[in-house]
């Protein structure tokens, strides 16, 4: 099983809002991202977690508020976003991060198209 | 810092045709380099990688690159486009040295491929 699920498909929200993104793996792999895409421009790199640990924190706003509950799954809580927040949200995992992963790829969900009116 | 460069916005071929999309990279140590395909309102899905050994690499749907070290280049080939080969692709590079295994992404080639 190569695939990675992510939860909702579509979500719209208001700007007072609290909403949940979820991200689901069962290929055993220790690293998961969280990454923001615009339209036809590349991922921009959120969060890294590494064996359940946040290990990157890109100079997120805090409105943008990941977890990780188990090796597994993968939460993005958001809350008060901006309309300039409206994008196209994707999950990532790999075999491994740091010194132990850069040969392994990435496998990349379908993504949740968030819209923040 | 390692970078990454698409040169072209978008590369149009017609079906049948040879197509070549363009990478090149600058990372420090040694670089594991990656193409990824987007279609349309989905996410970005593994084509192949360059790691070590043979500079030629075969990867999903019949596309292949070719790693070329003294020109840091990792271009992406495919010998007959198929319509169903347009989308949005993306190289990316990762190095081995401080916080370069975090995967840099080229800005993205859209590939439309005629009939």
């Amino acid at each position: 099983d190569t695939e990675v699920t992510q939860t909702p498909k579509h979500l719209v929200m208001g700007m007072t809002n609290k909403k949940s993104l979820k991200c689901e793996q069962h290929m055993g792999h220790r690293a998961m991202y969280w990454y923001k895409q615009k339209a036809k421009k590349p991922p921009e790199l959120m969060f890294v977690y590494s064996y359940e640990k946040l290990s990157i924190n890109e100079s997120v706003p805090s409105r943008f508020s990941p977890e990780c509950p188990n090796s597994s799954l993968l939460n993005l809580h958001l809350h008060a976003l901006q309309p300039e927040d409206s994008a196209l949200y994707l999950c990532a995992s790999s075999q491994g991060a740091r010194l132990a992963g850069p040969n392994y790829e990435q496998y990349f969900g379908p993504g949740t198209r968030l819209t923040v009116t | 810092a390692q970078s990454v460069a698409q040169p072209e916005d978008q590369v149009n071929v017609a079906e049948g045709n040879p197509l070549t999309v363009k990478c090149t990279y600058s990372v420090s140590g040694n670089p594991y380099l990656f193409w990824y395909v987007q279609y349309p309102n989905r996410g970005l899905q593994f084509l192949l990688k360059y790691i070590t050994g043979d500079n030629l690499v075969k990867g999903s749907y019949g596309f292949e690159a070719e790693f070329n070290k003294s020109q840091t280049s990792f271009h992406l080939k495919k010998p007959s486009a198929l319509v169903s080969d347009s989308a949005l692709y993306f190289c990316a590079v990762r190095g081995t040295s401080g916080g370069s295994y975090i995967p840099t992404f080229g800005r993205g080639t859209s590939l439309i491929v005629h009939p």
